[in-house]
């Protein structure tokens, strides 16, 4: 049972228009919820996160929104560069976790000049 | 800056072989991870330790090992290398905690062949 999903593989989208990223999840222990991006040859490293007590955070360009009731989370990256071009990842951990984070399969954002 | 450091980026190895991939942390965190990545299956926990000598298994542990003897280091071992273990391993560590604390810090990983 895949308890965090991201289910579009890959996004392309044009050089200053938005980027949207999805993610679902079914646990509903799930409290806070955080976007890790991964260049190729590269560990992935931390983005952006949020709280479940939140609905949105913004960071820059990026802004996470939480839909608790839909079990649903997205990022928002405005305007995409092509430098943002990379896999990116949903994961989400549970104050009874121990830490542990569970994360989606990841989506291949690519952003054309 | 944070740092976590694998020993190899890149290794080749024979079926059969036992492997150890090293992961080294400089943050004094508590916990450490190691993960495999393999296309449209993103990262799969394999071990988790929460404290020196402490590991718990994740969710794919077999044909794997762990070693913490000190904070700062966590092995990951491989007994007996198959070609399914052809992948890409990546070590994270983080404090304990809830939370901000949840995030991962990663290292630059680690890309195993085994022929």
């Amino acid at each position: 049972d895949q308890q965090v999903k991201q289910n579009s593989p890959s996004l392309s989208v044009q050089e200053g228009r938005i980027s949207i990223l999805n993610c679902d999840y079914t646990n509903s222990m799930f409290d806070y919820f955080l976007w890790y991006k991964k260049y190729p040859a590269e560990g992935p490293t931390f983005l952006i996160s949020i709280s479940s007590i939140k609905d949105k955070n913004e960071d820059g360009r990026f802004t996470v929104f939480l839909n608790k009731s839909a079990k649903h989370l997205s990022l928002h990256i405005v305007p995409s560069q092509p430098g943002d071009s990379a896999v990116y990842f949903c994961a989400a951990s549970a104050d009874t976790n121990a830490g542990k984070s569970t994360f989606g399969d990841g989506t291949t954002l690519t952003v054309k000049p | 800056d944070v740092k976590v450091t694998q020993s190899s980026r890149y290794l080749v190895k024979r079926t059969g072989e036992k492997v150890f991939l090293e992961c080294v942390q400089d943050m004094d965190h508590e916990n450490m991870f190691w993960y495999r990545q393999d296309p449209g299956l993103g990262l799969r926990l394999i071990y988790f330790s929460y404290d020196v000598k402490m590991k718990e298994k994740g969710d794919i542990p077999e044909g794997y090992s762990v070693s913490r003897e000190k904070k700062e280091r966590f092995s990951l071992i491989l007994e007996s290398a198959s070609t399914n273990q052809t992948s890409m391993y990546l070590c994270a560590s983080s404090v304990s905690g809830t939370g901000r604390n949840n995030e991962q810090f990663f290292g630059p990983g680690t890309r195993l062949t085994v022929l």
